[in-house]
Parts: structure tokens; sequence; C-alpha cells
């Protein structure tokens, strides 16, 4: 079965970080991109990051940019997102998703994650 | 960045209605253009690719179409399982962006 999984989410203070990660499986992982999506409680979804699959190319939100590191590790099939500085803004559920088209531009994003839950709250 | 802004913002209907809504882009997107289904605490699941391609498993009575700046998901008949809230997705160009969201809701 295609699968991603996420994990590392939890509460964190305003200020601090926190690493999330998102396992995949069933799909040779190498091959695709990858991002992350973040929904805010009760709020729509916010695209924030995504990488090739040889970590080439790599994209962020603009508001994103300088706090938030998006790298993958294709040996271990893993997706990471490094967050710094986090804000109570930064409160969601973040999902990672697959692009599925492995060659030419990405159209949509087909297998997504559970997602994992970050609380930035003091 | 580009815009999407989805209309109506939420909507009640019938089983076995027919639904419609819209996705306006703030600049040309061509066909790059998908549409998610999301259910309350659940991932959302791809319905729709470049505008008008159904993505394997999903029925038929989903239907988009539209090109450049307006684009339109439609759900004929409309099922229990339907009502949900769809979400139209940009990737003509970065950062990729989402439509504000739609709620369907049972009348």
């Amino acid at each position: 079965e295609v699968q991603l999984v996420e994990s590392g989410g939890g509460l964190v203070k305003p200020g601090g970080s926190l690493r999330l990660s998102c396992a995949g499986s069933g799909f040779t992982f190498s091959r695709y991109t990858l991002n992350w999506v973040r929904q805010a409680p009760g709020k729509g979804l916010e695209w924030v990051s995504s990488i090739s699959g040889n970590s080439r190319f790599i994209n962020y939100a603009d508001s994103l940019k300088g706090r938030f590191t998006i790298s993958r590790d294709n040996a271990k099939n893993s997706l990471y997102l490094e967050m710094i500085g986090l804000r109570d803004e930064d409160t969601a559920v973040y999902f990672c998703a697959r692009d599925p088209r492995v060659f030419g531009f990405t159209e949509a994003f087909d297998i997504w994650g559970q997602g994992t839950m970050v609380t930035v709250s003091s | 960045d580009i815009q999407l802004t989805q209309s109506p913002s939420s909507v009640s209907a019938s089983v076995g209605d027919r639904v419609t809504i819209t996705c306006r882009a703030s600049q040309g997107i061509s066909t790059w253009l998908a549409w998610y289904q999301q259910k309350p605490g659940k991932a959302p699941k791809l319905l729709m690719y470049s505008v008008s391609n159904l993505q394997s498993g999903v029925p038929s009575r989903f239907s988009g179409s539209g090109s450049g700046t307006e684009f339109t998901l439609t759900v004929n008949s409309l099922q229990p399982e339907d009502f949900a809230t769809y979400y139209c997705q940009q990737t003509n160009s970065f950062p990729y962006t989402f439509g504000q969201g739609t709620k369907l809701e049972m009348k």
C-alpha cells in the first residue's frame, strides 16, 4: 500500500523548534517530489514547501522562508520539516503529500499522510 | 502570489441534487488546477487534476471544467458521502495556493 505517515508534532512554546518527519512506503520514494501542507484549526489548506526527489529543487511559501527547512533522506524513505522560531500562527495540522508526476510539472498531490498536529502555545 | 477565490463558501443541498462550485484565479493558470475533497479530521483526497482529469477511483458524478482564470467542479446526483469541504489548488507557479474552501452541507 502506498502511504505517507507523519510524526513529530506536539506542543512547543513560542520561539521554540520542532522537527517533523514523514515516512513513505509502497513506492520508490526517491523518484517523487514531496510537499508539506498545513491547516490551522478550522481553516483552509496552506502549501508550505516542496522538495524534488534528488533535493535539487526546493521551494517555500514566502512567509516561512528562513524559519522552515525542508529536507529528505531517500535512504531512509523519509521527508523532514525543521521549524524554528515557532509562532502562535504556526499552530496547525501538518500534512506531507506526494506529487505523482515523476517527470514534468506538478499537477496535484495524490497521496497524503494523516497529518501531525503542531501546537505553539505558552 | 496567485489567489484562488471559491464560491460559494458554503452550500446546502440534498441527496440527488446537482451542485457546482466555482474557483476563480487572480491571474491565468492555464489548466494547472486540481480539486480536493476533505472530511472532518481527515486528509484531503484528490478528486480531479489538470481541471478535468478524474483521479483513479473517484466516481464519475464528479466533473471539472474551465481554463485560464475560471474553473468549476460539478457533482451530479449528490450522494451522502459527498457532503464535505472542497478545495481548489493551483500548481501553475510557486507558491502553490489553495482556495479558501467550499463546505457542502446537507439540507
